[in-house]
């Protein structure tokens, strides 16, 4: 099983649209999770961190449910703009619960908005 | 300059040159990173630096050598590379403990020919 998955896509999808990635991990030591955006041909850049509460940041919202390993991000009112390549990432705590400082990177889920 | 700054941007190299990657960060974090990204891939780990000292080597092919020689400057030396080598590769930066993250380079695509 893959240490992060995520639905690969692509997902076409209207301006306007709300449209919803998911994202499953599998180490269930993992202490901190981050949505990244990657556009193409370009390095990832951090969209938001995820909060065991939940959290939203505009038109995002990413969500995590710890007991399922299960993290969440939800777009509202689709721009042309947030057309990119959605990564989920997790950062995994060893047992003596120091961070390994590296980040485990899912394959990423293709968005397109289009007009 | 800020965040992190990666040369050249671009590198075609024959499968018996020998080239290297620079990386640097401005943003006072104490752990980089090599990261390798192919086509249709994710991100792969190859290489993490604490405080200028590897940390971890991801079953990395010799031909690829990292050189971290303070906590600001990591590079990536390579030699007789093979075409399949070819590649987007990132170098990040992070606190220690990257509870915020990472921030990545713009990455240097490389095409081994």
């Amino acid at each position: 099983r893959k240490e992060v998955e995520q639905d690969p896509g692509p997902f076409n999808v209207p301006e306007g649209a709300t449209v919803a990635f998911n994202c499953t991990y599998s180490n269930s030591a993992s202490q901190s999770f981050f949505w990244y955006r990657q556009d193409c041909r370009k390095e990832p850049k951090l969209l938001m961190s995820v909060y065991s509460s939940g959290n939203e940041d505009g038109r995002f919202t990413a969500q995590l449910n710890r007991a399922s390993q299960y993290i969440s991000l939800l777009i509202r009112d689709s721009k042309l703009s947030d057309s990119a390549t959605y990564l989920c990432v997790v950062n995994s705590r060893n047992a003596g619960g120091t961070s390994y400082g590296k980040l485990t990177f899912g394959q990423g889920t293709i968005l397109t908005v289009h007009p | 300059e800020t965040g992190v700054t990666q040369t050249p941007r671009h590198l075609v190299m024959g499968m018996t040159n020998k080239k290297s990657l620079k990386c640097e960060q401005h943003l006072g974090h104490n752990a980089m990173y090599w990261y390798k990204q192919s086509a249709k891939k994710p991100l792969e780990l190859m290489f993490v630096y604490n405080f200028k000292e590897q940390t971890e080597n991801n079953s990395v092919p010799s031909r690829f050598s990292p050189e971290c020689p303070n906590s600001s400057h990591l590079f990536l030396h390579l030699h007789t590379l093979q075409p399949e080598d070819s590649a987007l590769y990132l170098c990040a930066s992070s606190q220690v403990h990257p509870d915020g993250g990472y921030t990545f380079g713009s990455g240097t695509r490389l095409t081994v020919v």
